[in-house]
């Protein structure tokens, strides 16, 4: 069974600070996907970045970016000099593939980061 | 792009009552899920739908849930004679049908069972 732990519940930083959501993920399939989502107060889920299993190289977005290590089963999500506005609940979800071909999603329970100003 | 819609974002119902959310996923879109999502967890996958055909639906809770998507347009989720411990938010996603397959998830219908 597939299964995303987010050892983390909830982090509080000062503004400005740096802060590292962890994800740790386990699947026997060979080929996978995993995001990450942001869900802000408002409810609604926000698409931040896809990775897929045959590419370990890190990505930067700005003030994002993502480390991922098949090696160690994780995929952590760095905010750099957070703002206000990075105050949400942080989603980690890995991708299942069943026969029909379905990308069903299983998520992490979440990290809620509240950044304090 | 316009994003995935649902309606109607908040529902209070009294327990035994039936419950109908629609959602509609972006244009071009032919992949729809639902998942749903209750307090202090991630959302957890209920059923899906490729075009209008049901591909899975194993995973809805109970067989007072039942999805669908007639015209592989729009599709909807009933749940009938809900339970308190229905309350919930019910999110829709959409994606394309392409290897990477990135869901984008509508506002969510907030149910509230009395």
């Amino acid at each position: 069974a597939q299964k995303v732990t987010q050892a983390q519940t909830e982090i509080s930083v000062v503004e400005k600070e740096d802060v590292t959501l962890d994800c740790v993920y386990e699947t026997r399939d060979t080929t996978y996907y995993l995001f990450w989502y942001k869900q802000p107060p408002s409810g609604e889920l926000v698409f931040l970045i896809r990775r897929n299993s045959f590419d370990e190289q890190n990505e930067i977005s700005g003030r994002y970016s993502w480390n991922f290590q098949k090696s160690t089963s994780s995929f952590n999500f760095t905010i750099t000099a957070s703002q206000v506005v990075d105050s949400a609940v942080y989603f980690c979800a890995l991708s299942e593939k069943p026969g029909a071909g379905s990308y069903q999603l299983t998520f992490g329970k979440g990290t809620k980061l509240s950044v304090i100003p | 792009d316009t994003g995935v819609s649902q309606d109607p974002r908040h529902k209070i119902t009294k327990r035994g009552q039936n419950v109908t959310f629609r959602c509609d996923p972006i244009s071009e879109h032919n992949r729809l899920y639902w998942y749903r999502q209750t307090l202090g967890q991630g959302p957890e996958f209920l059923t899906y739908f490729q075009n209008e055909a049901q591909l899975e639906k194993s995973r809805l809770l109970s067989d007072r849930f039942s999805a669908e998507r007639p015209k592989g347009s729009f599709s909807t989720l009933e749940i009938q004679r809900t339970e308190q411990g229905d309350s919930a938010m019910y999110l829709c996603a959409s994606s394309r049908e392409d290897l990477t397959d990135t869901q984008y998830f509508g506002p969510g219908t907030r149910l509230t069972v009395l």
